[in-house]
């Protein structure tokens, strides 16, 4: 049974530039959440999509966007890219929206350096 | 606020020398509370969940405990392969009714062979 997928692994972008990243849950895995690691503030969450509504979001500007698919693959946007974006984004699956308790997996991650 | 403490930030053992990791929490209404590993470059790989306190889960040389205030992550006769960051997490819901994940800063273990 495959993981969860994110690509790109790696992207260099430019400050001011927007970047997509994708994520491909597990088969059968309704909700996907995003997260964002960096070394000093560790893993934050972004936001949370279920059967296509967005149900959570965290403390992030408007900057940071997000959609999912009928088929459950999510996508996560983030505009007018600044330094401090630079970060692992983390794309995670569950089979159940974030109030059920059901285990989250995690993706490899997309590296974003912001230059 | 939900918050979340790990400790120690950094811990560097002996191969098969034991130890404990602490997680600590202030959560109203835990849903579950995660116990994850992270290899340097990789996401984080699920290794188990608590529900209620006193409930203990163990996979080889790992055993996680619960109790109302804190989790414990138990490390037997630990081998360089175990070397890792280990993340707790919480899910709780928040002020809005909201469910999220919210994470430690994870503990770095050293296993020197």
């Amino acid at each position: 049974k495959a993981g969860v997928t994110q690509t790109p692994r790696y992207l260099i972008k430019t400050r001011g530039q927007q970047v997509t990243l994708s994520c491909s849950p597990i088969s059968g895995h309704r909700s996907v959440s995003w997260y964002q690691q960096t070394p000093g503030q560790g893993l934050q969450f972004l936001f949370e999509y279920f059967s296509e509504t967005q149900r959570n979001k965290g403390n992030f500007p408007g900057r940071f966007s997000g959609r999912q698919f009928s088929n459950s693959r999510s996508e996560m946007n983030v505009s007018t890219l600044e330094l401090g974006d630079s970060a692992l984004y983390l794309c995670a699956s569950s089979s159940g929206p974030g109030n059920s308790g059901n285990t989250i997996y995690f993706g490899e991650g997309s590296w974003l350096t912001v230059v | 606020e939900d918050q979340v403490t790990q400790s120690p930030e950094a811990l560097r053992l002996q191969e098969g020398e034991s130890s404990s990791l602490n997680c600590s929490y202030t959560v109203s209404g835990l849903r579950g509370l995660f116990w994850y590993r992270q290899d340097p470059g990789k996401g984080p790989e699920f290794l188990f969940t608590l529900y209620s306190a006193g409930e203990e889960k163990e996979k080889e040389r790992l055993k996680a405990t619960l109790t109302k205030k804190e989790s414990f992550l138990h490390i037997t006769a630990p081998k360089p392969e175990d070397s890792a960051t280990y993340l707790c997490a919480v899910q709780a819901p928040d002020n809005f009714g909201n469910e999220k994940l919210t994470f430690g800063t994870g503990t770095r273990l050293t296993i020197i062979p």
